[in-house]
């Protein structure tokens, strides 16, 4: 158990709907990741926040959009949902952030079916 | 031409086999990460190096940065050990977790 937690594990909707997934960090982790990882795409990086702020920004459509709550737990949403949007959506989360990094710990993953 | 390549695809052993998984970038990097993912999909992070050698266990994972190269390897291999494993690079403007570029991975088998 990496004391991460992501929720929804599984979540199954329609194109043009929108969802949000949830990840909680390791208790007094201050940075959190977001990735994806399709069939097609692999593993790709998507948004970092430190501490409450957007840090490093990836391959994240602007259709997705993600915030770090003062609780450090960590949303991703996802709207207009199309076909190739259906991946693993993996959170991480690190001690540190910037200069100081630590090791990443990656949450069990939602798994997203677009319909 | 991916900014980083893993090889092989995929490797089968038998039991107690020495593997050597390996990792070539194309880019200056401030550190370089091993992931390995289980059939059930979750992942660890296995190693993040910038330099030299580690060892945890049976893994050892060492990288050189002049030749842009990183092998994993697993001594006295296990059915266990059977996952897919992944080289992922922070570019050298980055810090060591940041923006991390992964390869498409290496899916090792172990048989009993």
């Amino acid at each position: 158990d990496s004391g991460v937690t992501q929720t929804p594990k599984h979540l199954i909707t329609a194109t043009g709907q929108r969802v949000t997934l949830r990840c909680s960090p390791r208790s007094g982790d201050l940075s959190v990741y977001w990735y994806q990882q399709s069939l097609d795409q692999g593993l790709q990086f998507l948004i970092q926040y430190y501490n409450g702020e957007e840090r490093a920004k990836g391959n994240i459509l602007e259709r997705f959009s993600a915030q770090q709550f003062p609780d450090l737990h960590s949303e991703l949403n996802l709207s207009s949902l199309e076909l190739g949007d259906s991946a693993l959506y993996f959170c991480a989360s690190s001690v540190r952030g910037g200069r100081a990094t630590g090791e990443l710990f990656f949450g069990e993953g939602s798994r997203l079916t677009v319909l | 031409k991916n900014e980083v390549e893993q090889s092989p695809q995929n490797l089968t052993a038998q039991e107690g086999e020495f593997i050597t998984i390996n990792c070539s970038y194309s880019v200056g990097i401030s550190a370089l990460h091993w992931l390995q993912q289980h059939p059930g999909g979750g992942i660890v992070s296995l190693f993040m190096l910038s330099s030299g050698k580690k060892k945890h266990g049976r893994l050892i994972a060492t990288i050189n940065i002049q030749e842009k190269h990183s092998s994993l390897h697993i001594t006295a291999s296990h059915p266990r050990d059977s996952a897919v494993y992944i080289c992922a690079v922070s570019g050298v403007s980055n810090f060591g977790n940041e923006k991390l570029t992964f390869g498409t991975g290496t899916r090792l088998t172990i048989i009993p």
